[in-house]
């Protein structure tokens, strides 16, 4: 499975877009890539997941360049409880890993403030 | 609708001790994974078990096992705790296990303390 890198942190303020990038130089051909969510003490929940352009569902879009070495999530005016940690993860599976193996990075922590 | 459950929420145990961590998939769903976050990092994927079989293994050693009953649900037992065993350990379900796993779906987690 690809590599992932972002950034360890971002801070941002309510009613702000924000930006996460994430960096996959080494994405296979077959690779989706994908973005989970996880709260204190929950666990992650699925965002978007996408394989190349934009995708776009009710939390969020996510815009893949042609070559696909990086991808970026955006969030549309966020709220306080949009503070999270944020996964982006590249795989073979649809929803980004083999066989329910997902490869976690560090993620990055979003804080937004009032 | 019913999500993951897992059980219990909150442990703790001493060094030596083992451990049986519980987990109930979203009915329907024949695919359960365990996976073990450590405070500050991701989760880090330790087994996948799909119609009982077990489909996928991570770095962990043989102190970790789990197992896949016939109604879906799971346990995951580990034997002589250590210290760097405290974690929150995470189940996910999904509906399938092969190459297209769909999404995954994680529960709330078990608070792990080892002393």
């Amino acid at each position: 499975l690809a590599k992932t890198t972002q950034p360890i942190s971002m801070d941002s303020y309510e009613g702000q877009e924000v930006n996460i990038t994430c960096s996959h130089n080494n994405i296979a051909t077959n690779d989706y890539i994908t973005w989970y969510q996880q709260f204190p003490s929950q666990g992650p929940r699925f965002i978007i997941q996408g394989y190349k352009t934009k995708v776009t569902n009710e939390v969020a879009s996510l815009f893949i360049p042609a070559d696909r070495k990086s991808s970026t999530l955006s969030l549309p005016r966020v709220s306080l409880s949009d503070t999270a940690v944020y996964y982006c993860l590249v795989g073979t599976s649809y929803y980004g890993g083999s066989q329910g193996n997902l490869i976690f990075g560090k993620g990055t922590k979003l804080s937004v403030k009032p | 609708d019913a999500g993951v459950t897992q059980s219990p929420t909150h442990l703790i145990k001493t060094r030596g001790q083992h451990v049986t961590l519980r987990c109930s998939p979203i009915s329907g769903h024949k695919s359960v994974s365990w996976y073990q976050q450590v405070l500050g990092q991701g989760p880090q994927f330790i087994f996948q078990y799909y119609e009982k079989e077990e489909r996928g293994r991570g770095n962990f050693p043989d102190r970790f096992s789990a197992r896949q009953f016939p109604n879906y649900s799971s346990e995951l037992n580990v034997n002589a705790l250590l210290l760097g065993d405290s974690a929150l350990y995470l189940c996910a379900s999904s509906l399938s296990g092969g190459e297209n796993t769909g999404e995954l779906f994680f529960g709330e987690g078990s608070r792990l303390t080892v002393l």
